[in-house]
C-alpha cells in the first residue's frame, strides 16, 4: 500500500544536540511538507519542497533544515538553534502544484520529539 | 483573530448522538479539507470538498462558500469516533494549507 512512512515514532533529545526525522512516502508524489503540532494550535509548517534539489521556508523554518535529495525522502533535523524543539511533527505529501495546484496533502504518522 | 476557527473546541456525546462539527474561514479558498486525527497521532483524510456536500458513511460534509462555512456531520456517533477533527483551507491563488485547531471528540458508550 502506498502511503508516508515517519520515523522514529519517538525520539528524545539532550541540549545541544541536532536530530533529524526521517519521512519517506511512496505516493510519487512532488511535494512534501514538514509541520509541527503544538497543543491547542493548528499545524504549523516548518519547510516545504516542491521538486527535488528544492525546498521553501514555512512559517516557522528558524532552527530547522531540510533536504530533498530524493524524490522519496524529505529528512528534518531539528538543530540546536531550536530553543523549544518538544512537539509533534508531521510529514505529509501531496501531487503538487507543479502537476495539480490544490491538492489534497496525505499525512504520516507523526513523530513526537522531546527534550531530555 | 485565527484565519480558521473551529468550534466547538470539545465535544463530548454520548453513543447514538448526531454530531456537528463547525469551521468558518475569514480567507478565499480554492478547497477544503476535513482530516481525523487518531490518538496516536495519524492523521486521516476525511473530505476535500469545494462545494455542495460530501457523504461517506456515517459521515457528511457540507461547504457554504459564500458565508465561508463548513461543517461535519457525524450521524449514529460510535466510540470509535473519538478523535481531533481538524478543517484545513487551501488557499486560492497560494495553494497553502492553513488549519483549524480542532475539535476534540469524545463519544461515551
Amino acid at each position: 500500500d502506498g502511503g508516508i512512512t515517519q520515523s522514529p515514532k519517538y525520539l528524545f533529545r539532550k541540549e545541544g544536540q541536532n536530530v533529524t526525522l526521517s519521512c519517506e512516502q511512496n505516493l510519487n508524489h512532488d511535494a512534501m511538507y514538514w509541520y509541527r503540532q503544538d497543543p491547542g494550535q493548528g499545524l504549523r509548517l516548518i519547510y516545504y519542497s516542491q521538486i527535488v534539489n528544492d525546498f521553501q521556508k514555512g512559517d516557522i523554518a528558524e532552527g530547522y533544515s531540510v533536504s530533498r535529495e530524493k524524490k522519496e525522502s524529505f529528512p528534518l533535523t531539528v538543530t540546536s538553534a531550536q530553543k523549544n524543539p518538544t512537539a509533534f511533527y508531521l510529514c505529509a505529501s501531496s501531487i503538487g502544484e507543479l502537476r495539480g495546484a490544490g491538492s489534497a496533502q496525505h499525512f504520516g504518522d507523526g513523530t513526537r520529539l522531546s527534550i531530555l | 483573530k485565527n484565519e480558521v476557527e473551529q468550534s466547538p473546541q470539545n465535544l463530548t456525546a454520548q453513543e447514538g448522538e448526531f454530531i456537528t462539527i463547525n469551521c468558518s474561514y475569514s480567507v478565499g479558498i480554492s478547497a477544503l479539507h476535513w482530516l481525523q486525527q487518531h490518538p496516536g497521532g495519524g492523521i486521516v483524510s476525511l473530505f476535500m470538498l469545494s462545494s455542495g456536500k460530501k457523504k461517506h458513511g456515517r459521515l457528511i460534509a457540507t461547504i457554504n462558500i459564500q458565508e465561508k462555512h463548513s461543517s461535519l456531520h457525524i450521524t449514529a456517533s460510535h466510540p470509535r469516533d473519538s478523535a481531533v477533527y481538524i478543517c484545513a483551507v487551501i488557499t486560492s491563488g497560494t495553494y497553502k494549507y492553513i488549519f483549524g485547531t480542532g475539535t476534540r471528540l469524545k463519544v461515551l458508550a
